[in-house]
């Protein structure tokens, strides 16, 4: 089946670093999706991105949808303590109507 | 306004065993669906239902039946449970027409 490409697996960040993951895939997406996963809860939405080089920001969060509509990135700002946690990409391929990838996940852990 | 629940937070199972997870939404959307998580993958899609009464399978179906008798409510069932169906179990709800999800908190299932 399809699959989704993200990277970095995991990030060992400073308070105060900006972050930058990315997610790509070798067909072409309709939908890009980030959601954050904290231990022991659910994913929650953090940016849904709908056309071709839409830039959108949540707070100090940015993401992009890749103009080739094959990858989308997700940047942090001055990170903070409560960042941590696994950052997911998901996105609806071209030829799907429900159904979303996965991405395995950016784990952001910070030094101490 | 509780979102997405789901019962019961926790279980195990001996092989061979039967049991059904239980989704209830009370944001009125109507789409749902079910999702494992495993260790250092991607969430990946067991059964989707698009309305009341309708259900389709997503990616790994097998060993696993759904039911969506009621729009708020969304049921898993695991027939005769294996060990390889140990996992995390989520389920989502999102408005029809778009690809935004919003998750519950997760079962934890152990077969031993």
């Amino acid at each position: 089946g399809q699959q989704l490409n993200q990277s970095p697996q995991s990030m060992f960040i400073q308070e105060g670093e900006d972050v930058s993951m990315n997610c790509t895939s070798s067909s072409i997406f309709n939908t890009w999706l980030w959601y954050k996963q904290d231990p022991g809860e659910g994913p929650v939405l953090l940016i849904a991105l709908y056309k071709a080089g839409e830039l959108t920001s949540n707070g100090r969060l940015t993401a992009q949808f890749g103009i080739t509509r094959k990858d989308s990135f997700l940047n942090i700002s001055a990170s903070i303590p409560s960042d941590v946690g696994i950052y997911f990409c998901a996105g609806r391929p071209m030829d799907s109507n429900y159904q979303l990838i996965w991405g395995a996940g950016t784990k952001l852990i910070i030094k101490p | 306004n509780a979102g997405v629940t789901q019962t019961p937070k926790f279980r195990v199972l001996k092989t061979g065993q039967s049991m059904t997870l239980l989704c209830a939404q009370d944001m009125n959307h109507e789409y749902m669906y079910w999702y494992r998580q495993d260790p250092g993958m991607g969430l990946r899609l067991i059964h989707y239902s698009v309305g009341e009464g309708t259900t389709a399978k997503g990616e790994v179906p097998d060993g696993y039946n759904v039911s969506r008798l009621k729009k708020q409510n969304f049921l898993l069932g695991l027939e005769s449970a294996a060990p390889s169906q140990t996992s995390v179990y989520f389920c989502a709800a999102g408005l029809a027409g778009t690809d935004t999800q919003y998750f519950g908190p997760g079962t934890r299932l152990t077969v031993l």
